[in-house]
């Protein structure tokens, strides 16, 4: 059965420091991952996305991230963090007939200033 | 162009009586899916549906059932509520239910259900 990992439950970095999420998946085939950010009470903005192709995948507000099949990871990746940057971001694998979203757990990213 | 509408935002029921959940999907969407998030937790699968029929269900009881009406808008039903229902509950469309390049998912701000 697929799974995602994220191993940092919570991460402090200061304004203008780089920054680096964690996810590792579980899945057979090849994957399709998402990263995903969610602010209080708030639902889910799709912040980048790996189909086939380029491992090294840019999204929105300067986010990157990178697909090592090697280490079943795709973390996420940001060289300077903005304060409003601050929010739980989530890791999650499409899978299944429906494809359906299989998300990590999250990690909340608090930044200083 | 509207995104993915919830309603209601918030709402609270006792324990054994039953809730009905909307969302409208983006427009030309028409795959409708549910998850249940609850406090401290990804996302959990519940439904998917697409074209008025189930695609996929998740490990929920079936307490929990859900619809599509020709338009394309969805319901979640649940009966019997628990205590341990209590969760944001997130709509997510997408424009297929099928091959990944279509299956790019936005979500809703959600639907917080608070069981006492």
């Amino acid at each position: 059965a697929q799974s995602v990992t994220q191993p940092d439950i919570h991460i402090t970095v200061s304004e203008g420091a780089s920054l680096e999420l964690r996810c590792n998946y579980s899945y057979g085939a090849t994957p399709y991952l998402f990263w995903y950010v969610q602010s209080p009470g708030q639902g889910l903005q799709l912040l980048l996305k790996y189909f086939s192709g380029d491992t090294l995948v840019q999204g929105i507000k300067g986010f990157e991230a990178e697909f090592k099949r090697s280490q079943s990871s795709f973390n996420l990746r940001k060289p300077s963090v903005h304060w409003s940057d601050a929010a739980e971001y989530f890791c999650a694998v499409a899978s299944g007939s429906a494809r359906q979203l299989t998300f990590g757990s999250g990690t909340q990213l608090t930044v200083l200033p | 162009d509207a995104g993915v509408t919830q309603s209601p935002t918030h709402l609270i029921k006792t324990r054994g009586q039953h809730v009905t959940l909307r969302c409208s999907p983006i427009s030309g969407h028409k795959s409708v899916s549910w998850y249940q998030q609850v406090l401290g937790q990804g996302p959990q699968f519940i439904f998917q549906y697409y074209e008025k029929e189930e695609r996929g269900r998740g490990n929920f009881p079936d307490r929990f059932s859900a619809r599509q009406f020709p338009n394309y808008s969805s319901e979640l039903n649940v009966n019997a509520l628990l205590l341990g229902d209590s969760a944001l509950y997130l709509c997510a469309s997408s424009l297929t239910g099928t091959g990944y390049m279509n299956t790019e998912a936005f979500f809703g701000q959600g639907t917080r259900l608070t069981v006492v």
